[in-house]
């Protein structure tokens, strides 16, 4: 099945920074998607993004299906951001959404 | 609109003992999945269901886990017997179609003693 790899690990921000979260694919993407995972374990959706670029409010992502990669633009951070940024996407040959390590980002007030 | 529910929040078992959860999706979502995440890991697909057929169970432990979704709306996933290896949270989603947003539920966590 599909690799996903996700970059940083790990990344402390001061509230009002800005940070940038990267997701690669083995495989072919066509299902690709950004979850947040707040800190009582809830997974939020928030992006269905198989190509191109979308915006919600601080947040955007943008997809490069031809080279399978993802970034997810966090701007003006704040304490609520976070938790656990998952990326996931089910490859070009079956329908199983496969899931990255997840980025662990914390904001600092 | 109403979210996935699922059931129990919490569920302390001891080892070789069962244990059962419940997930109810999103109506009219064809699409139901269940994922085991460990602590400090990503979600772990064990199976998805399309209404009530199984679209991929490749990494359902089928020795000792059981799934189910009849009718083609809720579904229950079953351990029997549990491992201590099976402590996790075990997350419900669904999607209106089979290559779709998936939203998910509040997990069901499970601790084997």
């Amino acid at each position: 099945g599909i690799q996903v790899e996700q970059s940083p690990p790990d990344l402390i921000l001061q509230e009002g920074a800005n940070s940038t979260l990267r997701c690669n694919f083995s495989d072919s993407v066509n299902n690709l998607q950004w979850f947040h995972q707040n800190p009582w374990g809830q997974l939020i959706n928030l992006f269905y993004i198989p190509s191109g670029t979308k915006q919600n409010g601080r947040l955007s992502a943008t997809t490069v299906a031809t080279e399978r990669y993802s970034l997810l633009y966090i701007s003006s951070s704040q304490t609520t951001d976070s938790g656990v940024y998952f990326c996931a996407d089910s490859g070009g040959s079956n329908y199983k959404l496969t899931f990255g390590k997840g980025t662990l980002l914390t904001v600092n007030p | 609109e109403a979210g996935v529910a699922q059931s129990p929040r919490y569920k302390i078992i001891e080892k070789r003992q069962s244990v059962a959860f419940w997930c109810n999706p999103i109506s009219g979502h064809a699409t139901l999945y269940w994922y085991q995440q460990i602590l400090g890991q990503g979600p772990k697909l064990l199976i998805q269901f399309q209404n009530n057929g199984v679209v991929d169970d490749s990494q359902l432990p089928k020795d000792r886990f059981s799934a189910e979704r009849l009718k083609g709306v809720d579904s229950t996933l079953k351990i029997q017997p549990a491992k201590l290896e099976d402590s996790a949270v075990y997350l419900c989603a669904s999607s209106p179609r089979i290559t779709g947003e998936l939203f998910f539920g509040e997990g069901s966590r499970l601790t084997v003693l």
